[in-house]
């Protein structure tokens, strides 16, 4: 089992640039999350998905589009990337029923906006 | 608004000693609380939940408390190890939901 994958590792982009950040999970599980982290700020919740097909906005989703293509995955795109945006974007997976609430990450992605 | 605390500063001890981590919580009323480890460069890991209606959990050396009353999670990693050095997030679940919210996690240095 890989886990939770994510592409691409690294990623510089000017303003204004578009990218999508694509998540995978090979752990049959029906939640899935973006999260950004930022130094003195914790981890916050960008978008969710508890389903495929459906999608939900988290604390801080301005600025970003998210589609949950299947099961396994969960991509983020940037269509107009700001500097604000500079970043360590993490995915996560989870099971989402009340018997399993633990969340897996992957690696995440380091996004730097020039 | 919804907040969560967990000490800033880094938490330095000596191997051997047991480290105590601590997370509060206000105007929330979670049903769980969980922490995670974050080492450098990587992704967080989860280490353990806790419900609402349990009032200690443990997994090897690791022991969480979780006291509704004062609204505190303690974390305490016994007999510490230098390999423990790494930060450790709290997390609570967002009115009763699959969705987290954490903290800004607090770093754990074990020296020899």
């Amino acid at each position: 089992n890989a886990g939770v994958t994510q592409t691409p590792k690294f990623q510089v982009l000017k303003t204004g640039q578009s990218m999508t950040l694509q998540c995978a999970q090979d752990m049959n599980h029906n939640s899935m999350y973006w999260y950004r982290q930022d130094p003195g700020m914790g981890l916050r919740l960008i978008y969710y998905s508890a389903s495929e097909g459906t999608t939900d906005k988290g604390e801080v989703p301005n600025g970003y589009n998210v589609s949950r293509l299947n099961k396994r995955e969960f991509s983020l795109r940037l269509e107009s990337a700001a500097p604000s945006q500079t970043s360590v974007y993490f995915c996560a997976s989870g099971g989402g029923d009340s018997s399993s609430y633990e969340q897996y990450f992957g690696p995440g992605t380091r996004l730097t906006v020039t | 608004s919804q907040k969560i605390e967990q000490n800033s500063e880094a938490l330095n001890i000596q191997e051997g000693k047991t480290a105590t981590l601590t997370c509060n919580y206000t105007n929330y009323s979670p049903a769980y609380l969980q922490w995670y480890r974050q080492d450098p460069g990587r992704g967080p890991v989860f280490l353990l939940l806790i419900r609402e209606n349990e009032k200690e959990k443990r997994k090897e050396r690791l022991k969480v408390t979780f006291d509704t009353t004062l609204k505190q999670s303690l974390f305490h990693i016994t007999a510490s190890q230098p390999a423990d050095s790494a930060t450790y997030l709290c997390a609570l679940d967002a009115h009763n939901t699959d969705k987290l919210i954490f903290g800004t996690g607090t770093r754990l240095q074990v020296f020899p």
